[in-house]
This record gives C-alpha cells, sequence and structure tokens, in this order.
C-alpha cells in the first residue's frame, strides 16, 4: 500500500461546479495534512492545512479530514477556469523522524 | 510564511559531472527537505537535510550520489553527483516552521537536464 493515495484522474468539472478531490493515507499516527495546489512547471503551493477532524472552510475551499476512515478531502465550489491545475495531498509522518510525503496527485480541469 | 530561494533556476551538465544546488531560506525553519520531480510525477522525497549532521535519506537514494549539507537552519545544499541522464528532473527544497503549524513551504526548484 502507498504512503499516500489520492483519487486518479483527470478530473474535469464545468465552471461553476463543485470540485472534490479525496485522499487516504496508510499512517494512522498522522496529525497534519496538506493540500497543494500546483500549476504546470511551477513549485506547489500551499492552499489548505488541516489538523482535527471535521470540516475547515477558507473562502471556495473545504478541507475534510476523518482521522478514522485516515480520509482527507478538498473541496472546491464555484470552480473556476483559474482552479484548473494538480492538486496534492501532502501528510506529515510521524515515524522514527518527521516526514512530509506526497500522494501521486489528481489533475483538475474547470471548464468554462 | 517562509520564503525560500534556490539556485540554479535550471542547468544542463554533462553526464559524469556534478551539481550542487543551493537553498536559502528567509527564516528559521526547523526541517528543510530536498525533493525530485521527474516530469508528470508527484513529489518524491530525497531525504530530510539535519542541521549539523548527516541528512536522513528514504529508501532509493544514498549519500554518495546526493549528499546534502545543512550548516545552519537557514541554508541547506544538495548535490548531484555523477549524473546521468535518469537524473534530469526538477529539484525542490522545502522547510517546514513547527511554530507555523508545520506547514511547508516550497522553493522556485532547480530544473536539471543531464547530456
Amino acid at each position: 500500500q502507498k504512503e499516500v493515495e489520492q483519487n486518479s484522474g483527470p478530473l474535469s468539472v464545468p465552471e461553476g461546479a463543485i470540485a472534490s478531490l479525496n485522499c487516504t493515507y496508510s499512517d494512522r499516527g498522522s496529525q497534519s495534512f496538506f493540500w497543494y495546489r500546483q500549476y504546470s512547471g511551477k513549485s506547489p503551493e500551499l492552499i489548505m492545512s488541516i489538523y482535527s477532524n471535521g470540516d475547515k472552510e477558507d473562502g471556495r475551499f473545504t478541507a475534510q479530514l476523518n482521522k478514522a476512515s485516515q480520509y482527507v478531502s478538498l473541496l472546491i465550489r464555484d470552480s473556476q477556469p483559474s482552479d484548473s491545475a494538480t492538486y496534492l495531498c501532502a501528510v506529515l509522518m510521524k515515524t522514527s523522524y518527521d516526514k512530509v510525503i506526497f500522494g501521486p496527485g489528481t489533475s483538475l480541469s474547470v471548464i468554462p | 510564511s517562509a520564503v525560500i530561494s534556490q539556485k540554479p533556476s535550471r542547468d544542463i551538465c554533462q553526464r559524469g559531472t556534478s551539481l550542487t544546488i543551493q537553498c536559502q531560506v528567509d527564516s528559521q525553519v526547523t526541517m528543510m527537505f530536498w525533493y525530485r520531480q521527474q516530469p508528470g510525477q508527484s513529489l518524491t522525497l530525497i531525504a530530510t537535510a539535519n542541521q549539523g549532521s548527516e541528512a536522513t535519506y528514504e529508501s532509493g537514494f544514498v549519500i554518495d550520489k546526493f549528499p546534502i549539507s545543512r550548516p545552519n537552519l537557514t541554508f541547506s545544499t544538495l548535490t548531484v553527483s555523477n549524473m546521468s541522464p535518469e537524473d534530469s528532473s526538477i529539484y525542490l527544497c522545502s522547510g517546514v516552521d513547527r511554530a507555523g503549524g508545520n506547514e511547508q513551504f516550497f522553493g522556485p526548484g532547480t530544473r536539471l537536464t543531464v547530456l
């Protein structure tokens, strides 16, 4: 089992719709979770972090965390063409040392 | 958030040579990491750069190939040694400030092409 997995893409949604991105992780002791957005040719940009079970909202973005299910998701409401990018889920794993592991990413296209 | 710079931003190298990439953070961070991102792929962790001691390498990466230094809290280097075309990739430095909620910030990356 891979340490961090994401729903396979690419994902296409019409402009104004809700985009739903999913991520599961293997380390039950993980406490910190992050969503990054990466445009082609650019480095990843942090858009959300979440540490507690439940929902965390920031503008059009909502992160959801369920530690019991080892599941974290990102919802993008009112999707815009500028949201078209690859979204990376990242997990801070606390093994014998701390390390941040990234999922494979989900490519999102928002169609005008 | 921390601002991270890297240099060079890109380079084209001959096989068998080595390249050292520098990473500078504008504030003290507790953890620094080096990642590799091959075309069309996600980020793969190479190692954790430890201040004043040997880096912690992930499976598949070794010190002889990717020596890393971190002499202080704001600076680190990654060397890609004895390069081959398979080393062509983007190399990214990142920093984590635990006081800032463990959020990780990335440098702009170094695009390496090995001929």
